[in-house]
């Protein structure tokens, strides 16, 4: 079975902040992988993928990916109210499918 | 990014009754969207994959007869809840992939289905 795991949360980040949210996932031969933004009530929204060992910058978002820890992991900095939304992280195993597996997602509160 | 639309954003029907649901690329080709459920609170759920020109694949536990999915062209797939119940009630969300890069997809909006 393969598996995507994220903290629940809630993280809690005054504004200013960083805001590091991370993510596990189960199989080593994982191809790419993507961060959504979930808000309350709202479909998801890509905010970025990476799919190459580093980091990946893209304004105040940072994607980090570790395949050797099958870990990657979303820096927000300067976090604003604004970001207060769930982040899912989603994983594409490879193959012909095209799927993506989604953790639970991580609850994130910017507190002015 | 790419766009992606859904239709309608709310439905309200009642038991025993189909409601279609359609899931529109607007700026480029998807050959393969998807139909995911989203009850209040949980995480996103996969149902099925709908592939342009072919049948669609349906996760283990989705009725393919009860969740039916068309995906006529490059641009347009449906699911179409039949004989909904008030179980069914939930947030539908389509997404397609875009198929020149690696594999992200675009959501739409989502559409909220109540049956009384």
């Amino acid at each position: 079975q393969k598996e995507v795991e994220q903290n629940s949360g809630p993280l809690s980040v005054p504004e200013g902040a960083i805001a590091s949210l991370n993510c596990t996932y189960s199989d080593r031969g994982s191809q790419s992988f993507f961060w959504y933004r979930q808000y309350s009530g709202k479909s998801p929204e890509l905010i970025m993928f990476i799919y190459s060992n580093g980091d990946k910058e893209d304004g105040r978002f940072t994607a980090q990916l570790n395949k050797a820890s099958q870990y990657v992991s979303l820096l927000i900095r300067d976090s604003q109210p604004s970001d207060s939304a769930t982040y899912l992280c989603a994983v594409n195993w490879g193959g012909s499918n095209y799927k993506l597996t989604f953790g639970k997602g991580t609850l994130l509160t910017v507190n002015p | 990014g790419a766009v992606v639309s859904q239709h309608p954003s709310w439905v309200i029907c009642k038991s025993g009754t189909s409601v279609k649901i359609e899931c529109r690329s607007l700026d480029f080709q998807a050959t393969t969207m998807f139909w995911y459920r989203q009850f209040p609170k949980q995480s996103l759920m996969l149902m099925a994959t709908s592939n342009e020109g072919s049948k669609a694949t349906y996760e283990q536990g989705v009725e393919k007869d009860k969740f039916l999915i068309n995906h006529a062209s490059l641009t347009l797939s449906t699911l179409t809840v039949t004989s909904a119940h008030p179980e069914d009630s939930s947030f539908y969300i389509c997404s397609a992939r875009v198929a020149s890069g690696y594999n992200e997809q675009f959501f739409g909006p989502g559409t909220r289905l109540t049956v009384l």
